[in-house]
C-alpha cells in the first residue's frame, strides 16, 4: 500500500521569501503524484501533477514540484510567497493501472505568509 | 465548464439520524469519488463510482452508502449517525475511463455537524 508524508504540519515564511513544502512518499510500484491547496471553508483545488515524463513539473499560481525517484519526494516550491498563498497544501498519491482510483492523502502542511 | 457541486454546504443533525448529500460531477466526467475530511484523521476515501456501479471502497462502516445515478450525479447516505461523523465531506469527480490521468476534481464540500 501506498503512504504520504509531509513533513512539517506548519510552515512559516515571510511575504517574498521562498516556499518549500515537503513530501515524500511510499509506493511499491512508480505512482502518480499530486499537490492541491485547500482555502478556509472551501474544497481541494488541484495544484500540479506528476504522471510520466519531465520531472519538473509546473502549475498554477507559479508553483513547481520536482518527482525524484530515488528519494521518493515530490516537493513543493514557490520562488516568491504571497499573502494569497496562505492555504493548507496537500501532497496525495495514486498509483495507476490497478483498478484503484483512490487518492491517498498526507496530512497537509498549513502555509503562514507574514507581511 | 460549471465545477463540481454539492448540495447542501452544511448540515446539522442530531445523533441516530440519517443523512444524504448529493454531488453534481462536471459535464462529461463520469466518476464520482467520496472523502472524508476530519481534523483528527485528515482525508480519507469511501468510495468510488462509475457509471453507477461502486468501483472502489475504502475502509468505513457500512452506515455509509452512495450510489451513482445515470446522468453520473451521486450521493452518500450516512445511517445512524454519530458525534464521530461530523466532518468536512468532499465530493470529487473525474474522467474515469479511457485513457485516464487520475486527476480528481474536488467540490466545496458538505459541512456535517452531528449534535
Amino acid at each position: 500500500a501506498q503512504s504520504v508524508t509531509q513533513l512539517g504540519s506548519h510552515v512559516s515564511v515571510s511575504e517574498g521569501a521562498l516556499v518549500l513544502l515537503r513530501c515524500n512518499y511510499s509506493s511499491s510500484v512508480p505512482p502518480y503524484l499530486f499537490w492541491y491547496v485547500q482555502y478556509p471553508n472551501q474544497g481541494l483545488q488541484l495544484l500540479l501533477k506528476y504522471t510520466t515524463g519531465a520531472t519538473l513539473v509546473k502549475g498554477i499560481n507559479g508553483f513547481e514540484a520536482e518527482f525524484k525517484k530515488s528519494e521518493t519526494s515530490f516537493h513543493l516550491t514557490k520562488p516568491s510567497a504571497h499573502m494569497s498563498d496562505a492555504a493548507e497544501y496537500f501532497c496525495a498519491v495514486i498509483v495507476p493501472d490497478t483498478g484503484r482510483r483512490a487518492l491517498t492523502f498526507g496530512s497537509g502542511t498549513r502555509l503562514q505568509v507574514q507581511p | 465548464k460549471a465545477g463540481v457541486t454539492q448540495t447542501p454546504r452544511y448540515l446539522i443533525k442530531t445523533r441516530g439520524q440519517q443523512v444524504t448529500l448529493s454531488c453534481s460531477p462536471i459535464s462529461g466526467h463520469r466518476s464520482v469519488s467520496w472523502y472524508q475530511q476530519t481534523p483528527g484523521q485528515g482525508l480519507q476515501f469511501l468510495f468510488e463510482y462509475f457509471s453507477e456501479t461502486q468501483r472502489n471502497k475504502g475502509n468505513f462502516p457500512g452506515r455509509f452508502s452512495g450510489r451513482q445515478f445515470s446522468n453520473s450525479r451521486s450521493e452518500m447516505n450516512v445511517s445512524t449517525l454519530e458525534l464521530g461523523d461530523s466532518a468536512l465531506y468532499l465530493c470529487a469527480s473525474s474522467s474515469g475511463a479511457g485513457a485516464p490521468t487520475y486527476e480528481q476534481y474536488f467540490g466545496p464540500g458538505t459541512r456535517l455537524t452531528v449534535t
